[in-house]
């Protein structure tokens, strides 16, 4: 199975701010990368699929990156909205596996 | 409106059975690969298992942990997909969601999700 490692686990940070979330994958998945964001008690809402394309509807300011095993999920600049947990899934081979996520909380 | 809807849930003793049910609308449910997903409280998502869409013959995948107890069908004329769990476990525990595959121009990426039954396991 393809393990997901994010980092880092938690991560404080004030409105405007830009912020990076990295994941690794423990083999290389090309760009077959997706990233969710989980408000508490709602299912995860997927942001980026294929590394780096924006699921429609998603705000412009979240963008991905990466290839083969290292990834990155930026926030341009944080609003409020987007104090959530978030997290990677390889897309690449069955079983789907997940990163442990990162919550990024408001400093 | 692309929805789905899952039912089904509730509480079950140890080594009893449950099926779970996810009702689509919106969309051509038959164009597309389903999954399902669980949640434990507290813990990230974890995948269960996936359909092909009929026109890729409709086949299945599971996670080990699943695998020999669970199965997953669907019935494209009803746009219902199915979950049918088997000596389930304490581990089993957790929020099941089911979720639309994005399937093109990619798979394995999930782009709606439903609002996710509570499956408990406890005697």
């Amino acid at each position: 199975d393809i393990q997901m490692t994010q980092s880092p686990s938690s991560v404080s940070a004030s409105v405007g701010d830009r912020v990076t979330i990295t994941c690794r994958a423990s083999q290389g998945i090309s760009s077959a990368l997706a990233w969710y964001q989980q408000n508490p008690g709602k299912a995860p809402k997927l942001l980026i699929y294929a590394a780096s394309s924006l699921q429609s509807g998603v705000p412009s300011r979240f963008s991905g990156s990466g290839s083969g095993t290292d990834f990155t999920l930026t926030i341009s600049s944080l609003q409020p909205e987007d104090f959530a947990t978030y997290y990677c899934q390889q897309a690449n081979s069955f079983p789907i596996t997940f990163g442990q996520g990162t919550r990024l909380e408001i400093k | 409106e692309v929805q789905l809807v899952e039912s089904g849930g509730g509480l079950v003793q140890p080594g009893r059975s449950l099926r779970l049910s996810c009702t689509a609308s919106g969309f051509s449910f038959g164009d597309y690969g389903m999954s399902w997903f669980r949640q434990a409280p507290g813990k990230g998502p974890e995948w269960v298992g996936f359909i092909r869409k009929t026109a890729h013959g409709g086949t299945t995948e599971y996670a080990a942990s699943v695998k020999g107890r669970f199965t997953i069908s669907r019935d494209d004329s009803k746009s219902l997909a199915y979950l049918q769990m088997n000596s389930l476990k304490t581990e089993d525990t957790a929020v099941y969601y089911c979720s639309r595959d994005l399937t093109y121009p990619v798979t394995k990426s999930f782009d709606y999700w439903g609002q996710g039954t509570l499956v408990t396991v406890s005697s």
